[in-house]
């Protein structure tokens, strides 16, 4: 089973800051097979990037995704009221399918 | 428009088994197929199962092998998940989700049901 590890746990920022979010994996994620979804409180996860890099519809591009095997990155570049929330990477290249525990981006 | 709409909560006690469903429209499931993740309360997403386009099978997690039970009525556009022999920590938020963008990229979700395991 592929471990997905985030960092940090918990990221306090201000909004307008970048916001840097990292997704380790215990062995390499083929095919750049891993997502990265936003979740707020009693709502379901919505999909941000697939694939590493490509944002989903309607997504703004102040997300962005980067990496491959082992090391993924989302990255926010101008933090918006509506973006504090729990960010969870997610691999689909090997099963079980499995999510990293979450990075939660709280204001500062 | 597509939409998914999941079954309404469940209350069940240790031992007993439920039976979620998720009726899809503005998409067919016999082009995607849907998943199950489920959350327990201030925990994170965990993947129990679906039909993976890749591998041509379903596919469960195998902490679920045995107890978890996922199909599809594709006439109705209907999901289901059926876990048996409940225990307390399976109580959680039991979503519905289908890849459209790559087997595993979930860009549609239900919003969610509620089952609590409880004597």
């Amino acid at each position: 089973e592929i471990v997905l590890t985030q960092s940090p746990g918990t990221l306090s920022l201000s909004p307008g800051e970048r916001a840097t979010l990292s997704c380790r994996a215990s062995q390499s994620v083929t095919r750049s097979y891993l997502v990265w979804y936003q979740q707020k409180p009693g709502q379901a996860p919505r999909l941000l990037i697939y694939a590493a890099s490509n944002r989903a519809t309607g997504i703004p591009d102040r997300f962005s995704g980067s990496g491959s095997g082992t090391d993924f990155t989302l990255t926010i570049s101008r933090l918006e009221p509506e973006d504090f929330a729990v960010y969870y990477c997610q691999q689909y290249s090997s099963s079980p399918w499995t999510f990293g525990q979450g990075t939660k981006v709280e204001i500062k | 428009q597509v939409q998914v709409e999941q079954s309404g909560a469940e209350v069940k006690k240790p031992g007993a088994s439920v039976k979620v469903s998720c009726k899809v429209s503005g998409y067919s499931l016999r082009a995607f197929s849907t998943h199950w993740v489920r959350q327990a309360p201030g925990k994170g997403l965990e993947w129990m199962g679906g039909f993976d386009a890749e591998e041509g099978e379903i596919m469960y997690a195998q902490k679920f092998q045995g107890r978890l039970t996922v199909t599809e009525d594709t006439s109705t556009g209907t999901g289901y998940m059926e876990l048996r022999s409940l225990r307390s920590e399976d109580t959680a938020v039991y979503y519905c989700t289908t890849p459209r963008l790559g087997p595993g990229a979930f860009d549609i979700w239900g919003k969610g049901t509620v089952v609590t395991v409880s004597s």
